[in-house]
């Protein structure tokens, strides 16, 4: 069955240092992944996806994540947290062999906290 | 750029009342998603339309419907509504009949159901 996990419900990072939000996924062909994030009260917002190609994927405000097959994982990563970063951020996942299927697959997200 | 828009953004019924949310997607886009997603928890699938056909079916109730309409426009309709149904309803539209492209989210409405 086709899962994403997000080990950890919440990340606390210093302003300033790197972050990392971890992702896996379970599919079973090959994955076209994404990464969005929610501010409080809002919209999700497209940051960015992996569709085939580069492993090191770069999306919007800085982030980027990288594709690791033999690890079925697609961490979100930025090198230096802003304060603004603190949000919701959520991994999703559509399995490229479902035919028309474009339902996505998401993971529970992940809550950033950066701290001044 | 237009974004997704969702109307109305806020709206309060009470319990066995229906109610109708819109979803006007970004120009050119012909595929939209509705989603629910209830508070600290993520965004659950209910359905979407591509080209005006039902692609996909995810948790949607049988008490709800949802058609998207020659201007691509989507309308999820809810009846008898219950305590339950409080959340934030998203509605997502994308561009071609591909299953790589992103979703873009409008801002959501927010349902009360007292």
């Amino acid at each position: 069955a086709q899962s994403v996990a997000q080990p950890e419900d919440q990340v606390n990072v210093a302003e300033g240092n790197p972050l990392t939000v971890k992702c896996t996924y379970s599919v079973s062909g090959n994955p076209y992944l994404f990464w969005y994030v929610q501010y409080p009260n809002r919209g999700l917002q497209f940051l960015l996806k992996y569709i085939t190609g580069d492993n090191l994927v770069k999306g919007s405000y800085g982030f980027e994540a990288e594709f690791n097959k033999s690890q079925t994982s697609f961490h979100l990563k930025k090198p230096s947290a802003l304060v603004s970063d603190s949000a919701l951020y959520f991994c999703a996942v559509r399995d490229l062999n479902a035919g028309n299927n474009r339902k996505l697959i998401w993971g529970l997200g992940t809550s950033l906290a950066v701290n001044p | 750029a237009a974004g997704v828009i969702q109307s109305p953004r806020h709206l309060i019924k009470e319990k066995r009342e229906t109610a109708t949310l819109k979803c006007y997607p970004i120009p050119r886009h012909d595929t939209v998603y509705w989603y629910q997603q209830g508070p600290g928890q993520d965004p659950q699938f209910l359905i979407s339309f591509y080209e005006k056909m039902q692609s996909d079916k995810g948790s949607i109730p049988d008490r709800f419907s949802a058609q998207q309409f020659s201007d691509y426009h989507s309308e999820l309709n809810m009846s008898s509504l219950e305590l339950g149904d409080s959340a934030l309803y998203f509605c997502a539209s994308s561009l071609g009949g591909r299953s790589f492209y992103e979703q873009y989210f409008g801002p959501g409405t927010r349902l009360t159901v007292t």
